[in-house]
C-alpha cells in the first residue's frame, strides 16, 4: 500500500530565517498531495496543497513543490514566525484516502 | 459556518468496557472520514463514508470497531471492547464530493483506556 515518510521529525529555526519538510511517497498513482497545520490539542488544518499536474504553488510565505518523477514533495515556508510554531503533516492521496506522514515538529524561536 | 462538530471531547474508560463516539460533519458534505491518531503519529484512516456507504473499511478492525451513518449525516463510531491500545484522539472529517478535496477535520475525541 501507499507510504509517505516525513523529515525531518523535528526542527528548530531563529525567527525570520526559512523552514523546509520534505516528503517522499511510494505509489505513484497518487495525485494530491496536502499539507496540515497541526497546533497542541488542536485539529488538523490545511494550510496548502497541490495536485499532480502542478509543480510548485505559493501562498504568501508558504510555498509547495513536487516533482513526480522522483516522487517527492516539500513545504517551504519563509520569514517565520512564533505563530508557525506546531507540528506539520503532509500526506498523498489517491481516490480520497489519505496517508499521512509522521509529522515534524518546528519550533521557531523569536 | 459551524466546523465539524465531536463528542465527547475527551473519554476515560476501563479496559473492555465500550465506547462509542459521535461526529456531526459539516452542513452538505457527503464524505465523512474517521482517524485514528496515536501520540506523535499522523492520523489514519479507520473508515470513509460517501453518504450512507462505507466505501472504505479495510483498515477498521472489526473484530471490536464498528461505524455507521445513518442518513448519510451523523456518524458514530463504537469500540467493544476497549483495549489498552486504543488509547488514542479519534478524529472524524469532512469533505464535498468524492475524490480528492479538503477535508475539515473536528476536534477529536481523546480516548485514555485503563
Amino acid at each position: 500500500g501507499e507510504n509517505v515518510e516525513q523529515h525531518p521529525s523535528t526542527l528548530s529555526v531563529q525567527e525570520g530565517d526559512s523552514a523546509v519538510i520534505k516528503c517522499t511517497y511510494s505509489d505513484s498513482a497518487s495525485n494530491y498531495f496536502p499539507w496540515y497545520k497541526q497546533e497542541l490539542g488542536k485539529r488538523p488544518q490545511l494550510i496548502i496543497d497541490i495536485r499532480s499536474n502542478v509543480g510548485e504553488k505559493k501562498d504568501q510565505r508558504i510555498a509547495v513543490t513536487l516533482n513526480k518523477t522522483a516522487k517527492h514533495f516539500s513545504l517551504h515556508i519563509t520569514e517565520t514566525q512564533p505563530e508557525d510554531s506546531a507540528v506539520y503533516f503532509c500526506a498523498a492521496s489517491k481516490t480520497g484516502k489519505l496517508i499521512f506522514g509522521q509529522g515534524t515538529e518546528l519550533s521557531v524561536k523569536p | 459556518e459551524a466546523g465539524v462538530v465531536q463528542s465527547p471531547r475527551y473519554k476515560i474508560i476501563e479496559k473492555k468496557q465500550p465506547v462509542a463516539f459521535w461526529c456531526n460533519p459539516i452542513s452538505g458534505h457527503n464524505t465523512l472520514y474517521w482517524y485514528r491518531q496515536n501520540l506523535g503519529q499522523g492520523p489514519e484512516l479507520l473508515i470513509r463514508y460517501e453518504n450512507e456507504e462505507a466505501v472504505d473499511d479495510s483498515q477498521l478492525p472489526k473484530d471490536r470497531f464498528s461505524a455507521e451513518r445513518l442518513k448519510g449525516v451523523d456518524s458514530t463510531l463504537k469500540i467493544q471492547p476497549a483495549e489498552l491500545g486504543d488509547s488514542a484522539v479519534y478524529l472524524c472529517a469532512s469533505s464535498s464530493g468524492t475524490g480528492d478535496n479538503e477535508q475539515f477535520f473536528g476536534p477529536g475525541t481523546r480516548l485514555t483506556v485503563l
